[in-house]
């Protein structure tokens, strides 16, 4: 079973752009939850969606945004780009959203901003 | 804010045991205790989860504070390969919350 996949590996975008990042979860799996990890911040979590509808959200501010297809496919939107959002964004997927789960990360997506 | 805390690194001789200990003050009753390791340039890894009582597996074995305010993940043998970052982690309410990780060094 192929894991979960994240595209664009790299991106280098200029402070003020905006960006999208895509993630295909593992065949089978409803829930794809985002997450930013920086050296300062550690692993912080964004949100998740399961069924094209956002179950929860962390406390990021409303440029960070993102949304499921009926695929379970799944991108995430930064838009006004910050130096502070050059981070390694990463996906994970798990096959519902009970409370005993595994969940299945790609290897995530290096975006500098500059 | 849920608080979990790991110490910064750790390390261990090659084929010794490993106890990587994690503080989460705030854990609620229902949470599930989570554990993943991240290897370089890698997405974190799945490791083991546990609710109250101890929990094994291929790869781990998880021990949790009667209290639940802590727990300790074991590595039998340490090998090579284990030499990673560890993660603990929880989902209180409706959020995620990860430890700040701990960097274990395996020594030949």
């Amino acid at each position: 079973k192929a894991g979960v996949t994240q595209t664009p590996r790299y991106l280098i975008k200029t402070r003020g752009q905006q960006v999208t990042l895509s993630c295909s979860p593992i065949s089978g799996h409803r829930s794809v939850s985002w997450y930013q990890q920086t050296p300062g911040q550690g692993l912080q979590f964004l949100f998740e969606y399961f069924s094209e509808t956002q179950r929860n959200k962390g406390n990021f501010p409303g440029r960070f945004s993102g949304r499921q297809f009926s695929n379970s496919r799944s991108e995430m939107n930064v838009s006004t780009l910050e130096l502070g959002d050059s981070a390694l964004y990463l996906c994970a997927s798990r096959s519902g959203t009970g409370v005993s789960y595994e969940q299945y990360f790609g290897p995530g997506t290096r975006l500098t901003v500059t | 804010d849920a608080k979990t805390t790991q110490p910064n690194s750790m390390e261990s001789n090659e084929e010794e045991p490993v106890h990587l200990p994690c503080n989460h003050s705030t854990i609620s009753g229902t949470d599930y205790i989570h554990w993943y390791r991240q290897l370089p340039s890698q997405g974190p890894e799945y490791v083991i989860h546990g609710l109250t009582s101890n929990v094994n597996n291929r790869m781990a074995s998880l021990a949790i504070a009667e209290d639940r305010k802590s727990s300790t993940l074991i590595l039998h043998r340490a090998t090579l390969r284990d030499a990673a970052v560890y993660y603990c982690t929880h989902k209180t309410g409706n959020q995620f919350y990860f430890g700040t990780g701990t960097s274990l060094t395996v020594i030949p």
